[in-house]
């Protein structure tokens, strides 16, 4: 069954220093997309990155990079220079098969990691 | 373009009653899906409407439905609300197509069911 786990309930991590926060995943797909999303106190849930299964190097947007293991189905979120702004809920999510028109877009989220950015 | 806007807020219901949240998709996007997530918690899957009709369900009785309209607004409801329900709604909505396609989420509905 698939499933996402986030063994790190909380992380600190200074000002402008980098952060990894752990994602390990659980597939029989051969074909799955893993995404990182933030959510801050308001709620909202804001997409970061994306990793395709086949994807053969790791996906970078600006300061997010993500260190995709495939073998050892791990795909850890990667934030360089941290802000203040950075802190917030990440959550680690899976979506398993490949997109058609018509297909059903869910997403299955690990339970999250609370990042606080220290100044 | 808009974002995903959904209201209310936040919302106070007592045990037994019936609940609509409502939501707007972002201009564009073909599909529209329903999270809830407890606190402390990831969210998960409810169900999502393509074309104004359900394409998929998780693991939520039938107590839980919903609508989508062709104007991108939609609709969910809950019926006989518990305890348990207590939670944030999240709405989210995607334009299917590709391999990315991510979703994108409104602030969420808080509900509290006394």
């Amino acid at each position: 069954a698939q499933k996402i786990t986030q063994t790190q309930p909380g992380m600190f991590v200074q000002e402008k220093e980098a952060v990894t926060l752990d994602c390990t995943y659980d597939t029989s797909d051969q074909s799955y997309g893993l995404f990182w999303y933030k959510q801050p106190s308001s709620g909202e849930m804001i997409f970061l990155i994306y990793q395709g299964s086949y994807d053969e190097q790791n996906a970078t947007e600006g300061r997010y990079s993500l260190n995709f293991q495939k073998a050892r189905k791990s795909a850890n979120l990667v934030i360089s220079a941290s802000q203040l702004g950075d802190s917030a809920m990440y959550f680690c999510a899976m979506r398993e098969g490949t997109l058609v028109d018509g297909a059903t877009n869910k997403l299955i989220f690990g339970t999250g990691t609370l990042l606080a950015v220290q100044p | 373009e808009t974002g995903v806007t959904q209201s209310p807020t936040h919302l106070i219901k007592t045990r037994g009653q019936q609940v609509t949240l409502r939501c707007f998709s972002q201009s564009g996007h073909n599909t529209v899906s329903w999270y809830q997530q407890a606190l402390g918690q990831g969210p998960q899957f409810i169900f999502q409407y393509y074309r104004e009709e359900e394409n998929g369900r998780g693991n939520f009785p039938p107590r839980f439905s919903g609508l989508q309209f062709p104007n991108y607004s939609s609709e969910l409801n809950v019926n006989a609300l518990e305890l348990d329900d207590s939670a944030l709604y999240l709405c989210a909505s995607s334009f299917v197509q590709g391999l990315v396609s991510p979703l994108h989420f409104g602030n969420g509905t808080r509900l509290t069911v006394t």
